[in-house]
């Protein structure tokens, strides 16, 4: 596709439920990054993966949060039970770099989480 | 820890006005974006700042970097309606882990006719 794919757009679960946000990168890019963008705040950084390493999950708030990229390409975050702090809009962002790959990153348009 | 802050973090201008957004930030780093965001939309790139010094401009914006202030700012010229959106300055990290952005609160800019 032309951009960074993410779905579903919109995401309504019941507290304690799971669910899980797919993110399609830009054909061939090695960088992928995940958001959480809560309401009237800036985004902030839940994890990294350079093709299929994750090379950074410090930003994962909780353990039961998980994501993953089996195969270098499709990305999935995974929210375990989740809670109503969870309510956010999670980002997803690629880019053909390996160095310095926020000089060329590409934004999806979100997965607007609601938990009611 | 590397802190972002952004001011004002609302701004209501009228057309054909100036006005400068400012990023502060926390620990030395050289590299640092300005992105938009509009509502319900994603983050689009508008200038990637990578010295101390750096200026770049399009159209009626132009940012610029001080590394040794930790400043950069955000200049709107003769704003128009257009430019209405929130606009958001992000941090990379220095050192190792130089892919991670901290980023700022956000401004939400209102273009008034």
């Amino acid at each position: 596709g032309a951009g960074v794919s993410q779905s579903p757009r919109y995401k309504v679960a019941k507290r304690g439920q799971d669910v899980a946000l797919r993110c399609d990168p830009i054909s061939g890019h090695v960088s992928l990054f995940w958001y959480q963008q809560a309401l009237g705040q800036g985004p902030e950084f839940l994890t990294y993966f350079q093709n299929e390493a994750q090379l950074d999950k410090s930003g994962l708030p909780s353990d039961r949060f998980f994501a993953e990229r089996p195969e270098g390409s499709v990305s999935t975050l995974k929210i375990q039970r989740t809670q109503q702090e969870d309510s956010a809009v999670y980002l997803c962002a690629s880019s053909l770099r390996r160095d310095r790959p926020n000089t060329e990153a590409f934004f999806g348009q979100g997965t607007r989480l609601t938990v009611v | 820890e590397l802190k972002v802050e952004q001011n004002p973090l609302f701004l209501s201008m009228q057309e054909g006005k100036n006005y400068t957004i400012y990023c502060n930030y926390s620990t030395t780093s050289d590299r640092l974006y300005w992105y938009r965001q509009d509502p319900g939309k994603s983050l689009e790139s508008l200038f990637v700042l990578l010295s101390n010094g750096a200026v770049k401009q399009e159209g009626r914006l132009m940012a610029s970097l001080d590394t040794k202030a930790r400043l950069s700012t955000l200049h709107i010229t003769a704003a128009v309606h257009d430019l209405s959106a929130t606009y958001f300055c992000a941090v990379e990290n220095s050192g190792g882990s130089n892919y991670k952005l901290t980023f700022g609160k956000g401004t939400l800019l209102t273009v008034n006719p």
